[in-house]
């Protein structure tokens, strides 16, 4: 089993809608839990960045953790096309340090 | 500006050469890392630096030698490549270890 599960997709949503990713997890000593977006021919880049359970919002951004369920979710309000990427989960033990990565959802908002 | 920098963009080259990839970036962080990420799109760190001192090194093949000649610089040297060495790798920063971590844009690299 691996230590992150991501659903890959693909995931196509029409402009305007809600759209939540979500990732699991098998170990427990995660506290730190982060989203990076990945353009396509382009490296991650860093969307959220949260410690332990709890909401966090930034913009149309909305990062939740469930230590309890060992579940994350990233829920993005009135996509637009320019959210058409590839969102990665990550978390680590100590820090942002050592990352376990997810494999990606690759989405898509269709104008 | 780009703040994480990799050399070069693309690399194809034949089986059993040497080759490096260089990596600087203008941050001012004290942590550097190599990543590989395999054709299904699989992260997952290979090496970390931390003042010029390695701190993480995972199970990678010691055809794989990384280099920080400074805090600004980590570079990866890889000996007689292989076929499975195909990927994309991507270095990255943070100001510390336990600070998020900013990736540069990979360099790609084929092996014929």
């Amino acid at each position: 089993q691996k230590e992150v599960e991501q659903d890959p997709g693909p995931l196509s949503v029409p402009e305007g809608a809600i759209v939540s990713l979500n990732c699991t997890y098998s170990n427990s000593a995660f506290q730190y839990f982060m989203w990076y977006r990945q353009y396509s021919r382009k490296g991650p880049e860093l969307l959220m960045y949260t410690y332990s359970s709890g909401n966090k919002e930034d913009g149309r951004f909305t990062a939740q953790v469930d230590k309890s369920s060992k579940y994350i979710s990233l829920f993005i309000r009135d996509s637009q096309p320019s959210d058409s990427a590839t969102y990665l989960c990550a978390m680590s033990v100590t820090g942002a340090n050592n990352l376990f990565f997810g494999t990606g959802t690759r989405l898509t908002v269709i104008p | 500006d780009t703040a994480v920098s990799q050399t070069p963009k693309y690399l194809v080259t034949q089986m059993g050469n040497d080759k490096s990839i260089k990596c600087e970036q203008n941050l001012g962080h004290d942590t550097m890392y190599w990543y590989k990420q395999d054709s299904k799109k699989f992260l997952k760190i290979m090496f970390s630096y931390n003042n010029k001192e390695l701190i993480i090194n995972e199970t990678v093949p010691n055809r794989f030698s990384p280099k920080s000649p400074d805090k600004a610089h980590l570079n990866l040297h890889i000996n007689s490549l292989e076929l499975g060495d195909s990927a994309v790798y991507f270095c990255a920063s943070s100001q510390t270890p336990d600070q998020p971590q900013h990736f540069g844009d990979g360099t790609r690299l084929s092996i014929l």
